[in-house]
This record gives structure tokens, sequence and C-alpha cells, in this order.
């Protein structure tokens, strides 16, 4: 069970969108619509931003979307604020029961 | 509002056990419709799942770490525990316990609360 394939650092002006890429397998991203995301700021535990490739919790930005293309989800930020930056995971299940973390992407807002 | 806390000992020796302990207050670990879990992030590092426990005792865990992890349910008390064996520096992290969509939820298999995370270090 790898981790999932994150960019280390990703960053954008305030305003701007940006996109987080999650690469997986098929057996991971690939087979099931189970990918979640989650924001992190320094020191803070994790909040929880998508479930299912796509779908919004409630109370959260309809800035914040999600999409999956084969093996490959994506975190998308529109219209940027200095509040998004932090770290960025995605979440995929992995079969079996299991669950498996994307390495993390540190969002820098210029 | 659900919330979880993590309690146990900080500092934990090599080759020791470490064990931690997740309070449940807001919700129940008898829910059949969640999953509760313990996730943990090195310094600096990534978040790792560790694995999870269903209210009837059924477990789940990475299978990186399955030798070395115990979980357990305790629904009097509306806690679960992890238990590390034969620790190591590499095991150094934040530990969060988390609560877990299950089918009925509506967040199927996505981490919907978590706790502040407690760091346990491991040192003689």
């Amino acid at each position: 069970q790898s981790a999932l394939t994150q960019p280390a650092s990703v960053s954008g002006s305030p305003g701007q969108s940006i996109t987080i890429s999650c690469t997986g397998t098929n057996s991971d991203v690939g087979s099931y619509n189970l990918v979640s995301w989650y924001q992190q700021h320094p020191g803070k535990a994790p909040k929880f931003i998508i479930y299912g490739v796509s779908n919004r919790p409630s109370g959260i930005s309809n800035r914040f979307s999600g999409s999956k293309s084969v093996n490959t989800a994506s975190l998308t930020i529109s219209g940027l604020q200095a509040e998004d930056e932090a770290d960025y995971y995605c979440c995929s299940y992995a079969g079996g029961s299991t669950l498996v973390f994307g390495g993390g992407t540190k969002l820098t807002v210029l | 509002q659900v919330q979880l806390q993590e309690s146990g000992p900080g500092l934990v020796k090599p080759s020791e056990t470490l064990s931690l302990t997740c309070t449940v207050s807001g919700g129940s670990v008898s829910s059949g419709s969640y999953y509760w879990s313990w996730i943990r992030q090195p310094p600096g590092k990534g978040l790792k799942w560790i694995g999870y426990i269903y209210h009837s005792g059924s477990t789940n865990y990475n299978p990186s770490l399955k030798s070395r992890v115990t979980m357990s349910v305790d629904t009097s008390k509306n806690q679960f525990s992890l238990k590390l064996s034969s620790v190591t520096a590499a095991d150094t992290a934040v530990y969060y316990c988390a609560r877990i969509g299950g089918d009925s939820s509506g967040y199927y298999k996505a981490i919907d609360y978590w706790g502040q995370g407690t760091l346990v270090t491991v040192s003689s």
C-alpha cells in the first residue's frame, strides 16, 4: 500500500485558482469514488473539505471543488484567499477496508 | 457537535508499548454508522492511517503496522483505544483519533471529525 502522490507545493495569488493533483493506482483512486480531501493549518488537526470525490460537507465554501479522472483526483480552489494557505491531503479507500493518504501539498498564497 | 479527545503518555521508551485512548462526546461509539480510527503524523511529515475499529470490535489495520497494532472499544465509557508494540523512534508522531463515515453516514469512508492530536515521543 503506497502513499498517493501529490505535488509537494503549489502557489497562487489572491483571487486566482489552483489545482492540486492526487495520483494513485487502479487499486485505490481508480477503483473507487471514495476520495476525500483535508485542509490542515499549522499546529491544527486536519479539516474535512471534500468527500466522495466531489462533494462538499455542510459549511465548506463552494470555492473548493473536487474531481477525478482515471487514477488521478484533483482539488481546485478558486478565488484564492490568504486563509487558504495550508497543507492539503487527499485520502482514498484502497480496498480491503483500508485507507491511504497522499503525501500532502503545501499551498502558498503569494 | 461530536468531539474526540486523545489521552495517554507523551513519552514512551524504545521497545515498549504505546497506549492511547480516545474519549468521544456528542456521539456514540456504539453507532453502527461510523468507524473509529487512529491516524498519525510524524513531525513535519504527512498523515498515515493506522487502522479503525467498529462498535462490534471488528478491526482493520494498515498492513505496514498490522503486526504491532491492537485496537479496542469500550462502549460503556464511549472510548476506543490504540496499542502499538515494540516502538522505535520512527513511531514518534502526533497521533489523532478520528471518526470515519460508514455505509449509512452520508460520508462513506471519509473522516468527518478529528481529535486535536497528541504528540508521542519515543525516546529513552
